[in-house]
């Protein structure tokens, strides 16, 4: 267990429809990491969060939004959603600022836009 | 633009042999290597990581392997068990600033 939770486990939703993906990172941890992976495309790195603070950005679409909240949980809001963005949703969280270290992955939320 | 690469999407080993998992990079600033092994319905699992001032770092029956010259990094599982059958990824990072890319994963199998 690595101490990283997501919630929902799966979410099914239609297109144009806006969905929230929920974590708790694990305990201590500051930095928050969102993920999206899909088969053709691995794990692409959206955006990172250290300690409710924007930290670093990715290949995060404009119809994706994200925060980290006083208690360090993160949000991952996706709106105007299309039939691409059905992948696996994963956070990881991580000690400090930086992501030269192993970063704790929880089990991922997987989407479904129909 | 910078890249992550595995040499094989796919590797069946026997039970009780050694594996190999081979990965090529491109940012020849990257100074950072990760292992994560992602199991079916889970999420990536750190393995064992590596900074660029080494070339060997080992770990419980895992050895990562370093060649900066060719931009070469290897995972290699002694005595492989049915256990270790799962996706594995290489990642790197370069730089304080860098974000960690990943590679695109190699599904190892371990036939019995």
């Amino acid at each position: 267990d690595s101490g990283v939770t997501q919630t929902p486990k799966h979410l099914i939703t239609a297109t144009g429809q806006r969905v929230t993906l929920r974590c708790s990172p694990r305990s201590g941890d500051l930095s928050v990491y969102w993920y999206q992976q899909s088969l053709d495309q691995g794990l692409q790195f959206l955006i990172q969060y250290y300690n409710g603070e924007e930290r670093a950005k990715g290949n995060i679409l404009e119809r994706f939004s994200a925060q980290q909240f006083p208690d360090l949980h993160s949000e991952l809001n996706l709106s105007s959603l299309e039939l691409g963005d059905s992948a696996l949703y994963f956070c990881a969280s991580g000690a400090g600022p930086r992501q030269a270290s192993p970063l704790h992955f929880g089990n991922g939320t997987r989407l479904t836009v129909t | 633009g910078e890249s992550v690469g595995l040499h094989l999407p796919t590797l069946s080993v026997q039970e009780g042999d050694n594996s190999i998992i081979n990965c090529a990079y491109s940012n020849s600033a990257s100074d950072y290597f990760i292992w994560y092994k992602q199991e079916s319905g889970k999420g990536p699992q750190f393995i064992i990581d590596i900074r660029s001032n080494m070339d060997k770092r080992q770990g419980q029956r895992v050895t990562v392997l370093l060649n900066k010259t060719v931009k070469h990094l290897s995972l290699q599982i002694a005595a492989t068990q049915p256990g270790d059958s799962a996706v594995y990824f290489c990642a790197t990072v370069a730089g304080s600033q860098g974000n960690l890319i990943f590679g695109k994963g190699t599904k190892l199998s371990v036939k019995p």
